[in-house]
């Protein structure tokens, strides 16, 4: 079945430390995205790729790291700079530009401070 | 896990009732709105989307409606089921020199036996 794949679905992180958010996804599509979602919040962009070896900023890039060398990749990687990391991340593909079309979820990678 | 509802609005119906989840969109220039269906722990799912160029459309069980007049989206499921009970939020499409969707923050709906 084609879908995104988040990994793992839980992970701590010791002060000090960066950690990187795996998604795969097989669904051939061009865009690719990553949301932080916090308690009673909605979700917020963090990083987002059109097509692969570029990406850009979202609303709420500080602290985040992504690359995109594969069409089917696009890991995200909390820095240590990212003072409350402490949330859900979610990661979203579309088959172009996201802004007028569906985007497809994974189901998520919850990351906590030990 | 800690839920994302926290803090939501919520909406308690009985099993079989119809349930109107309403929005309030911030853009008048947005041209495309989209539901999304989220249980604990999950991904969004997809539900229903709506182009500007639209007051009305119907998928199985939901129908989503906007006033554009009001800047205003509701998503209404009927014969609502315990199945149905999650978080819902609506998203905008925003230019902000990028074109992305803007979801909102969401509304609990729990839906008793």
């Amino acid at each position: 079945d084609g879908g995104i794949t988040q990994s793992p679905k839980y992970l701590f992180r010791k002060e000090g430390q960066n950690v990187t958010l795996s998604c795969e996804q097989n669904l051939n599509h061009d865009a690719m995205y990553w949301y932080r979602q916090d308690p009673g919040q909605g979700l917020r962009l963090i990083y987002y790729s059109q097509i692969v070896n570029d990406f850009q900023k979202g609303d709420i890039a500080e602290g985040y790291s992504v690359s995109r060398e594969k069409k089917e990749s696009f890991p995200l990687t909390v820095t240590s700079a990212q003072k409350n990391p402490t949330a859900f991340y979610l990661c979203a593909s579309s088959p172009g530009q996201g802004g007028r079309q569906p985007q497809h979820f994974g189901d998520g990678t919850r990351l906590s401070i030990l | 896990g800690e839920s994302v509802g926290l803090h939501l609005p919520t909406l308690s119906v009985q099993e079989g009732d119809n349930s109107i989840i309403n929005c309030a969109y911030s853009n008048s220039a947005s041209d495309y709105f989209i539901w999304y269906k989220q249980e604990s722990g999950k991904g969004p799912q997809f539900i229903i989307d709506i182009r500007s160029n639209m007051d009305k459309r119907q998928g199985q069980r939901v129908t989503v409606l906007l006033n554009k007049t009001v800047k205003h989206l509701s998503l209404q499921i009927a014969a609502t089921q315990p199945g149905d009970s999650a978080v819902y939020f609506c998203a905008e499409n925003m230019d902000k020199g990028y074109s992305t969707l803007t979801f909102g923050k969401g509304t609990m709906l729990l839906v008793s036996p």
